[in-house]
């Protein structure tokens, strides 16, 4: 099994769809949780953390699953902007780095 | 608010050239890292440095060579490039929680293009 697994898409969508995201990953000891954003040829961007609670932050909501290690990330009311990859991140053994997964691909058409 | 700061931008290299890539972070972080991000293969980790002093190995570490040079830089070299490393270089930063089980997330600086011909 891979470290973080994600669905590479891509994710087609109109303008005010909603649109999920989910990863899985391997460590059962993680306890770091990212969503990354990264456009194209630029660098990745923290997009929001991920909280055992779930977490919003504006039409993006993040949702962990530490039982299933499954990570979720809900767009709502997509913008023509939020086109871009989505990384799904975890952190590795203690004090190692973070795991990047390949990414999502989402496009929001008009 | 630099962040993260690399050079150069773009770097073209005959093969068997060396080169450094620098990296500067202003934000006090412990920690710095280096990724490349091939198409199709996302970001892989080639060394990291969890504090100064000290690096250690990624997923990706052959053909490259690290220095902590300072808490703030962290240089990658390649001492005899070859064109399997044609990619994009990324540098990052993070700080820690205090036990070191929790990682902040990470700041990028705005990468290196290398073209191996």
């Amino acid at each position: 099994r891979k470290e973080v697994e994600q669905d590479p898409g891509p994710f087609n969508v109109p303008e005010g769809a909603t649109v999920a995201f989910n990863c899985t990953y391997s460590n059962s000891a993680s306890q770091s949780f990212f969503w990354y954003r990264q456009d194209c040829r630029k660098e990745p961007k923290l997009l929001m953390s991920v909280y055992s609670s779930g977490n919003e932050d504006g039409r993006f909501t993040a949702q962990l699953n530490r039982a299933s290690q499954y990570i979720s990330l809900l767009i709502r009311d997509s913008k023509l902007s939020d086109s871009a990859t989505y990384l799904c991140v975890v952190n590795g053994q203690a004090g190692t780095a973070l795991i990047f997964g390949k990414g999502t691909t989402l496009s929001v058409s008009s | 608010n630099a962040g993260v700061t690399q050079t150069p931008k773009f770097q073209v290299l005959k093969t068997g050239q060396s080169m450094t890539l620098q990296c500067a972070q202003d934000m006090n972080h412990n920690s710095m890292y280096w990724y490349r991000q091939d198409p199709g293969m996302g970001l892989r980790l080639i060394y990291y440095s969890a504090s100064e002093g000290t690096t250690d190995k990624g997923e990706v570490p052959n053909g490259y060579n690290v220095s902590r040079l300072n808490k703030r830089e962290f240089s990658l070299r390649l001492e005899s490039a070859a064109p399997s490393q044609t990619s994009v270089y990324f540098c990052a930063s993070s700080g820690w929680g205090t036990d070191r089980l929790e990682i902040y997330g990470y700041t990028f600086g705005s990468g290196t293009r290398l073209t191996v011909v």
